[in-house]
């Protein structure tokens, strides 16, 4: 699987849109990029993912690079609750399935 | 409602014990995987399955062992041999075709005392 970067901390007013970047330089052809989020002490949490085109869900939008070397989520009204540790993921293109997950970005909303 | 059950959320075991770990998924999902959690680290992958009877090591099965007799079921068993098991232990499932993601149970808490 692709290795990614992300910032290790960001925070956001609540209300506003935030927006978390990822690097995926290496990511290959076949590889999807996800979204994840851990609040603390529980398991992730599914957010989004994509391939190519930009994708929107009820949770999140990701925006995704014409290279495919970088993606963004963006979570448009962030909450208190959006509070957690935000994990980007190059992988899963193979039947493997196997996904990589580094440190994450820790985001905290503010009142 | 489908999910994926981890138990207990709490274990304390003695050192020099063995100890298992319950997943257990009713997804139909046909893969599943354990992973390990350090305070303030990603996730590390230990094994994973993707069929009945079929298990593969991941990045740090030293002291760990598995089995999937089940579709639905993937305990762990944390061996005396594992040097440092406290630790926050992470089940998933994933129907296993390309492009799919993981659903994660809520996680198990080893404590060793």
């Amino acid at each position: 699987d692709a290795k990614t970067t992300q910032p290790p901390s960001m925070d956001c007013a609540e209300g506003r849109a935030a927006n978390l970047p990822c690097n995926h330089s290496t990511i290959s052809g076949n590889e999807y990029v996800y979204w994840y989020r851990q609040i603390h002490s529980q398991g992730p949490q599914y957010i989004i993912h994509g391939l190519k085109n930009n994708e929107t869900n009820e949770m999140a939008s990701l925006i995704i690079t014409e290279d495919r070397k970088s993606s963004t989520l963006i979570l448009p009204h962030a909450t208190l609750r959006d509070t957690a540790v935000y994990y980007c993921i190059a992988g899963g293109g193979s039947t493997l399935g196997r996904l990589y997950f580094g440190r994450g970005t820790q985001l905290t909303v503010w009142p | 409602d489908g999910g994926i059950t981890q138990s207990p959320k709490y274990l304390f075991r003695k050192e020099g014990q063995n100890v298992t770990l319950s997943c257990e998924q009713n997804l139909n999902h046909d893969a599943m995987y354990w992973y390990r959690q350090d305070p303030g680290q990603g996730l590390r992958l230990i094994y994973y399955s993707q069929i009945v009877n079929d298990f593969q090591k991941g990045d740090i099965a030293e002291g760990y062992s598995v089995s999937r007799e089940k579709k639905e079921s993937f305990p762990l068993t944390v061996t005396s041999a594992q040097k440092n098991p406290t630790a926050f232990y992470l089940c998933a499932s994933s129907i296993g075709r390309e492009g799919d993601g993981y659903t994660f149970g809520s996680g198990t808490r080893l404590t060793v005392v």
